[in-house]
């Protein structure tokens, strides 16, 4: 059973748009939440995280929202550029004991068009 | 300052031999991970380990055995290796278990003909 879902496997956006990445859970259990970030033949590189006690988190460009009650989050990208083309992976934890696992989506390739 | 380093980063081989990949990391993680990606699937926990000399299974450990002799070194082997092994694996790490941000390798892209 895939306890963190990204629906999307790709997505085109225009050079300068936004760009919106969306994630959702199954696992009530999770309370912190990070996205990555793939270029091909490169590992993973941590891009931004929330915690379960806030809704909102930003850091430049990039913004990520959580919607408790609905399980969601999302990735936005403002203004899209370039070089954001790339995989992007949510991934979870469960907070407490055993908390050493992150669960990851199967990702959203993301192509930003010049 | 390396980093995580995953060694090799290619290898083909054929069903049924056996070989290792090796993870080191000079960033003091205690705990490691070792995943796999396949098209479609995303990332995949195979083994991990909390501290020097300890290990536990994953979310698909079946195929594998891992080794956490040193911590700087987490090993992952395949005994006898399958076409379903064909995959892209990645070394994490981190420091801590109040550490939320894995510190991933580059990968290792496996081939099993």
């Amino acid at each position: 059973d895939q306890q963190v879902k990204q629906n999307s496997p790709s997505l085109s956006v225009q050079e300068g748009r936004i760009s919106i990445l969306n994630c959702d859970y199954t696992n009530s259990m999770f309370d912190y939440f990070l996205w990555y970030k793939k270029y091909p033949a490169e590992g993973p590189t941590f891009l931004i995280s929330i915690s379960s006690i806030k809704d909102k988190n930003e850091d430049g460009r990039f913004t990520v929202f959580l919607n408790k009650s609905a399980k969601h989050l999302s990735l936005h990208i403002v203004p899209s550029q370039p070089g954001d083309s790339a995989v992007y992976f949510c991934a979870a934890r469960p907070g407490g004991s055993g908390s050493y696992q992150l669960t990851f989506g199967k990702g959203t390739k993301l192509s930003v068009i010049p | 300052n390396a980093g995580v380093t995953q060694t090799p980063k290619f290898r083909v081989l054929k069903t049924g031999q056996s070989m290792t990949l090796l993870c080191a990391q000079d960033m003091n993680h205690e705990y490691m991970y070792w995943y796999r990606q396949d098209p479609g699937m995303g990332l995949r926990l195979i083994h991990y380990s909390v501290g020097e000399g300890t290990t536990a299974k994953g979310e698909v450990p079946d195929g594998y055995n891992v080794s956490r002799l040193k911590k700087q070194n987490f090993l992952l082997g395949l005994e006898s290796a399958a076409p379903s092994q064909t995959s892209v694996y990645f070394c994490a790490g981190k420091v801590d278990s109040g550490a939320n941000v894995l510190t991933f390798g580059a990968g290792s892209r496996l081939t099993v003909l």
